[in-house]
């Protein structure tokens, strides 16, 4: 069965740093590209970032562009999701999921139950 | 970025009714559309992969289809357990975009 576990929210202050982990089981992880989704209080899903199987592409949504940071530990089947100069905006339940890639994109086929960032003084 | 826009935002319907919701992309995306199920303080549930493919375990009375800019997702009875919020979500790119959800509400 596959799970996937975050960890590591909780309330930080603006310009705050936090790390949020993701562990997996149940798949090989070492074989898949991983994201992050989050969606802020009442509102809607919104991709943040994704890392290829190995780490050696990256990408983000622009608004957390130089802020924030993915990473992999394919020993430990772990993601990581470093966010640095929070701000209230980011504030928001992080979601860890599985990519399932096609030729034209991909869509994320498990989903982790997610843990809450709050950015507020 | 390719907008994905859903109708309605809210639908209220009974036990046994058939449903549908409307997604909208800006646009063309061939069929390269997902749909998710979200409950109260849950994660999404993916349903729906390639615009009509049933994920293994989701119940026959979903459904999707559509291709280019307009799809649907339609649930043909609903059932206590589908009042929830669903999310059209497009991968023609690699820049992925969902849409702002359906709240699916006990009338």
């Amino acid at each position: 069965e596959v799970q996937l576990v975050e960890s590591g929210g909780g309330l930080v202050q603006p310009g705050g740093s936090l790390r949020l982990s993701c562990a997996a089981s149940g798949f090989t992880f070492s074989s898949y590209w991983m994201s992050w989704v989050r969606q802020a209080p009442g509102k809607g899903l919104e991709w943040v970032t994704n890392i290829k199987v190995d780490a050696s592409e990256k990408y983000y949504v622009d608004s957390v562009k130089g802020r924030f940071t993915i990473s992999r530990d394919n020993a430990k089947n772990s993601l990581y999701l470093q966010m640095n100069s929070l701000r209230a905006e980011d504030t928001a339940v992080y979601y860890c999921a599985r990519d399932l890639r096609v030729s034209s994109g991909y869509y994320l086929d498990y989903w982790g139950q997610g843990t809450l960032v709050t950015v507020s003084s | 970025d390719i907008q994905m826009t859903q109708s309605p935002s809210t639908l209220s319907a009974s036990v046994g009714d058939r449903v549908t919701i409307t997604c909208r992309a800006s646009q063309t995306i061939s069929t390269w559309l997902a749909w998710y199920q979200q409950k109260p303080g849950k994660a999404p549930k993916l349903l729906i992969s390639k615009a009509s493919s049933l994920e293994s375990g989701v119940p026959s009375r979903f459904s999707g289809s559509g291709s280019g800019t307009e799809f649907t997702l339609t649930i043909s009875s609903l059932q206590p357990d589908d009042f929830a919020t669903y999310y059209c979500q497009q991968y023609n790119s690699y820049s992925i975009t969902f849409g702002q959800g359906t709240r699916l509400e006990i009338k």
